[in-house]
């Protein structure tokens, strides 16, 4: 089974909407973390915000948010007020404590973000 | 404060030939990751150090390759005898142990086509 799901291939929204991005993970441990990161056409995996599994509150960082529903094991990256430079790949990622001392990330397939002026 | 740093950014090579990749991790970042990411699908886990110390290899890390982190600071990834199927790019990232989650921040990835 894959971690990390990401369903939505593509996503197109109008600039200064908001928009959802998905992210639905699977994992046995108790203790575990989230990640989403931007990855412009230049190709730098930009750290956008991060949620652990015992935060009961969700992650914000500026326009992203991220709501997590722990019971549905899911991790969606909410943007608000798009702007053009938010046109990018966008992925998910989780970093389980289990069996991983080195602190690895396992990412999603990724969604591609298109920002319509 | 700079960031992770990779170079070359691009490399174009012959299928046969040996190919280094350079990365300079964020200062005093005590943990250095390399992925592997081909197009259209995310980052995969090769390797990591934790100072000087390669601490796992992933299965994908073929015998052709071999990373190195002589001082615990830059580290080098060597492809020896590049296949096509070796074309990707490959992304470097490190990390602070005991920072909050543990943050991987990622450098902008060395491209290499294999022709």
């Amino acid at each position: 089974a894959q971690k990390i799901t990401q369903t939505q291939p593509g996503m197109f929204v109008q600039e200064k909407e908001a928009v959802t991005l998905d992210c639905t993970y699977d994992t046995s441990d108790q203790s575990y973390g989230l990640f989403w990161y931007k990855q412009p056409s230049s190709g730098e995996m930009i750290f956008l915000i991060y949620q652990g599994s015992y935060d009961e509150q969700n992650a914000t960082e500026g326009r992203y948010s991220l709501n997590f529903q722990k019971a549905r094991k899911s991790a969606n990256l909410v943007i608000s007020a798009s702007q053009l430079g938010d046109s990018a790949m966008y992925f998910c990622a989780m970093r389980e404590t289990y069996n991983n001392a080195g602190n690895m990330l396992t990412f999603g397939g990724g969604t591609r973000l298109m920002v319509k002026p | 404060d700079t960031g992770v740093s990779q170079n070359p950014r691009h490399k174009i090579t012959k299928r046969g030939q040996n190919v280094t990749f350079r990365c300079d991790p964020i200062s005093e970042h005590n943990r250095l990751y390399w992925y592997r990411q081909t197009l259209g699908q995310g980052p995969e886990f090769l390797t990591y150090f934790q100072n000087e110390a390669q601490l796992e290899k992933s299965r994908l890390l073929s015998d052709r390759f071999s990373a190195e982190r002589p001082k615990g600071s830059f580290s080098t990834l060597e492809i020896q005898r590049t296949e096509q199927g070796d074309s990707a790019m490959y992304l470097c990232a490190s990390s602070l142990m005991g920072t909050l989650g543990n943050t991987i921040y990622f450098g902008e990835g060395s491209w290499l086509t294999v022709v």
